[in-house]
């Protein structure tokens, strides 16, 4: 079965720092990789997804994650984070077909400090 | 995209009650899936919810404990029964994004505090 990995619970930075979160998940044939955000008291939102193609994908925000295969990895990464982008970030990864069953990560809290 | 509403947005419960949670999609839907998030934790799917037939539950998730329905393609409702302090977590309905892609839209979540 399908697992994702997000190895760091909390990760604190600075207003305009780069940042990078990291996801790993279990091998599978294929997959599709998602990143959700959730801001506080609110619901999950898609941040950015990776289908097929090119392996960098990019969110409108700034966010970018980059499908590396040989690593099974999908991290996700911003060159200058705002205070706005404080929130919890999930992993999520899915076999496709017609289960659509998403397995999420334990989740990152990002906190954004002035 | 899907505009899911949830309802109730919060509450906060006696232990023994139970509670139903109703998710309204804005457009038909052949599938629906309910997830839980515990406090501090990732999701779990609970259950996959099709119309016309009965709810799939995944593992650790029983119907007795988690009732659901779905009379129709817009529409589904979760019932955590018998509540202790320990169902208290965000509950959030789901739909498919996109097809064969797993992508999926969330409803804002229905908060519950069990006392």
């Amino acid at each position: 079965a399908q697992s994702v990995t997000q190895l760091d619970s909390q990760v604190p930075v600075f207003e305009e720092a780069p940042v990078e979160l990291r996801c790993n998940y279990s091998s599978s044939v294929s997959v599709y990789l998602f990143w959700y955000v959730q801001y506080p008291n609110q619901g999950l939102q898609l941040l950015l997804k990776y289908l097929s193609g090119s392996t960098l994908v990019e969110s409108i925000n700034g966010f970018e994650a980059e499908f590396n295969k040989s690593q099974t990895s999908f991290h996700l990464r911003k060159p200058s984070v705002h205070i706005s982008d404080t929130a919890e970030y999930f992993c999520a990864v899915s076999d496709g077909g017609s289960s659509y069953k998403l397995i999420f990560g334990s989740g990152t809290r990002l906190l954004v400090r002035p | 995209s899907a505009v899911i509403s949830q309802k109730p947005s919060r509450d906060i419960c006696q232990r023994g009650t139970s509670l139903t949670i109703q998710c309204q999609v804005d457009s038909q839907v052949t599938m629906m899936f309910w997830y839980r998030q515990q406090p501090g934790q990732s999701l779990t799917l609970i259950a996959t919810a099709n119309q016309g037939s009965e709810a799939t539950y995944e593992s650790g998730f029983v119907i007795d404990k988690f009732p659901i329905s779905r009379p129709n393609l817009t529409f589904s409702t979760l019932t955590v029964s018998n509540m202790s302090p320990e169902d208290s977590s965000i509950y959030l309905c789901s739909v498919v994004g996109a097809p064969d892609t797993g992508e999926l839209f969330f409803g804002e979540g229905s908060r519950l505090t069990v006392l």
